[in-house]
């Protein structure tokens, strides 16, 4: 199966920068999601990669280095209302897409 | 807003009940997908349906039976559950299955069984 590691909890204060980093190992690639859930509300897109680089929207920013199997979801000037789970989620060769178990940030005043 | 509405958002139901929990998408996809989320586990992906044909079944206990009747409804039948079936259930809905699609998300049926 597909193996998608990212950092369980994070808090940030109010104001500051967050960076949530996602690795995946799987057979084959073909791209790279990010999903916002806030608690008991339907996962939401944020982003897509699927090319090397950095993708900007808006506060948030995702990066992506197939080479390493890597990416992160940066996010900025955070508000409260980013407090929510992220899910970093992987298509895979064959476009089976696997996800991580989701990090929860938490924003604090 | 996602499109994607789900009833009931939560079930309390007993071993040996049947229930079943309800999706309708009004997005015009063409695929859409049931997962089951539990506590700091990932999203795990239990059917498929791509234009109401059944494409993917992860190996899903026979306890637990979608049904497709068009491409903008899904439910998922549920009968002598154990407790440890209890987690959100999430639907789901893209263009098509098998593509680089995003997927748009349900609220999710919460279910606990007793």
């Amino acid at each position: 199966g597909q193996n998608i590691d990212q950092p369980t909890e994070m808090t940030a204060t109010e104001g500051a920068i967050v960076q949530i980093n996602c690795t995946y190992q799987t057979s084959g690639f073909n791209g790279l999601f990010w999903y916002q859930q806030h608690a008991g509300e339907a996962p939401t897109f944020l982003s897509y990669n699927v090319l090397d680089g950095l993708e900007e929207k808006g506060r948030f920013s995702s990066f992506l280095s197939r080479s390493k199997g890597y990416s992160y979801l940066l996010l900025k000037e955070l508000q409260m209302k980013d407090s929510a789970s992220y899910l970093c989620a992987v298509r895979d060769g064959d476009y089976k897409l696997s996800f991580g178990a989701g990090t929860t940030v938490t924003v604090r005043a | 807003e996602t499109g994607v509405t789900q009833t009931p958002r939560h079930l309390v139901m007993g071993m040996t009940n049947k229930k079943s929990l309800k999706c309708e998408q009004h997005l015009g996809h063409n695929a859409m997908y049931w997962y089951k989320q539990s506590a700091k586990k990932p999203l795990e992906l239990m059917f498929v349906y791509n234009f109401k044909e059944q494409t993917e079944n992860n190996s899903v206990p026979s306890r637990f039976s979608p049904e497709c009747p068009n491409s903008s409804h899904l439910f998922l039948h549920l009968h002598t559950l154990q407790p440890e079936d209890s987690a959100l259930y999430l639907c789901a809905s893209s263009q098509e299955a098998g593509g680089s699609e995003k997927l748009f998300f349900g609220s999710g049926t919460q279910l606990s069984v007793l």
